[in-house]
């Protein structure tokens, strides 16, 4: 079983649509992030989330915009899409104050 | 500002030759300092988290060590399937569960 799964992997998709990407998690973990990695390889936090915090970090457009139905779910919105937001974009979750279980990544490319 | 660099960028050795990867941090009351491996198209894969200066950690040929400014993640002998990308990632006291990442090393192992 996945333990951080992510959806889809690969998205392309035209300036100014809005799209979402979806993840789950079925580790039991308390709290899920996405990060962002662009063409230099660096992960930036973007979000951290659990049941009772939302931490944006402040640079983090308020185009995107993270969707919690519930522990296991931490999805990402992305509203007017620009070429600047192309990167691979991860979601993670983690437990305490262990290391995080990344998914495997979604590629978007704005076009 | 937390900051963490990596050193060198990229690194290539021969199968068997021994060498150092370096993590050089400043951070405000530091919570752990973790290494990750990342395979092309993959998520960061946790290796190990060290929290205390002249703690070390191993793992098959790896082994972390901590200095209160760096930390050495030591490959020994590496193999060909050692070849992966090595993140370092901080987390300080104002950061709550996220973390900082350096740039990574490319560490690539010829046969």
């Amino acid at each position: 079983d996945t333990a951080v799964s992510q959806t889809p992997k690969y998205l392309v998709t035209q300036m100014g649509n809005d799209k979402s990407i979806k993840c789950e998690q079925n580790l039991g973990h308390d709290t899920m992030y996405w990060y962002k990695q662009d063409s230099k390889k660096f992960l930036k936090i973007m979000f951290s989330y659990n049941n009772k915090e939302l931490i944006i970090n402040e640079t983090v457009p308020n185009r995107f915009s993270p969707k919690s139905p519930d522990k296991a779910h931490l999805n990402l919105h992305i509203n007017s899409l620009e070429l600047g937001d192309s990167a691979v974009y991860f979601c993670a979750s983690s437990h305490g104050q262990e290391g995080y279980t990344f998914g495997s990544g979604t590629r978007l490319t704005v076009v | 500002e937390d900051q963490v660099t990596q050193s060198p960028e990229a690194l290539r050795l021969q199968e068997g030759e021994s060498s150092s990867l370096n993590c050089s941090y400043t951070v405000s009351g530091l919570r752990g300092l973790f290494w990750y491996r990342q395979d092309p198209g993959k998520g960061p894969e946790f290796l190990f988290t060290l929290y205390s200066a002249g703690e070390e950690k191993e793992k098959e040929r790896l082994k972390a060590t901590l200095t209160k400014k760096e930390s050495f993640l030591h490959i020994t002998a590496p193999k060909p399937e050692d070849s992966a990308t090595y993140l370092c990632a901080v987390r300080g006291a104002n950061y709550g569960q996220n973390f900082v990442f350096g740039p990574g090393t490319r560490l690539s192992v010829l046969p």
